[in-house]
């Protein structure tokens, strides 16, 4: 089963407005943390935002927001006035527990998310 | 933010030739990684490290391998590359911290011709 789920293979948003990026997670472990990635057509991985499972403020850090919905194991993503360099893939990723392999990444298929001028 | 290098940027190889792609990254994690992504996917675990003379294979089978001979560096290579191995391969790094967030590197597009 998979443990990381973007159901939206393809995004379209206009310039300035927002858009939610989906992900969905599946894990028994208490102790877990979420991120997600920006990847340009360049290539590189670019880190963007981070919730553990247990803060209780939803984490925001610029334009990106992270909206934590724990009973929905749901951790979408929200980019508030979409830019044209927003355009890019976007993965959202899981980290089950601390340390060790349990401190490993399980990404998701990933979003094209592509704002139109 | 991460200081993390990798050299190739691109490679274009013939089959049968012997490769090692280059990970440096200059912030002291102890813990290193290599992913592979084919276009447009999602990464793959090959292989990780928790430190020196530390390695591991990670979720997806791999004919590379790797090296940790210090601290900074985490080589990866194949020893007779194959067209199958023609994809994107991006090394990251992270602390061990609650959060231990990845760092990744640029990445380096391999084409086995």
């Amino acid at each position: 089963a998979q443990k990381i789920t973007q159901t939206q293979p393809g995004m379209f948003v206009q310039e300035k407005e927002a858009v939610t990026l989906d992900c969905t997670y599946d894990t028994s472990d208490q102790s877990y943390g979420l991120f997600w990635y920006k990847q340009p057509s360049s290539g590189e991985m670019i880190f963007l935002i981070y919730q553990g499972s247990y803060d209780e403020q939803n984490a925001t850090e610029g334009r990106y927001s992270l909206n934590f919905q724990k009973a929905r194991k749901s951790a979408n993503l929200v980019i508030s006035a979409s830019q044209l360099g927003d355009s890019a893939m976007y993965f959202c990723a899981m980290r089950e527990g601390y340390g060790g392999s349990q401190g490993n990444l399980i990404f998701g298929k990933g979003t094209k998310l592509s704002v139109k001028p | 933010e991460a200081d993390i290098y990798q050299t190739p940027r691109y490679l274009v190889i013939g089959t049968g030739k012997k490769i090692t792609l280059e990970c440096s990254q200059t912030m002291g994690h102890d813990k290193m990684y290599w992913y592979q992504q084919d276009p447009g996917m999602e990464l793959h675990l090959i292989h990780y490290s928790y430190g020196v003379n530390s390695t591991e294979k990670g979720d997806l089978s791999s004919e590379s391998t790797v090296s940790r001979i210090r601290t900074e560096h985490f080589p990866l290579t194949l020893e007779s590359a194959r067209p199958s191995h023609t994809s994107q391969y991006l090394c990251a790094s992270s602390e061990f911290t609650y959060q231990e967030t990845q760092y990744f590197g640029p990445g380096t597009r391999l084409l086995v011709l």
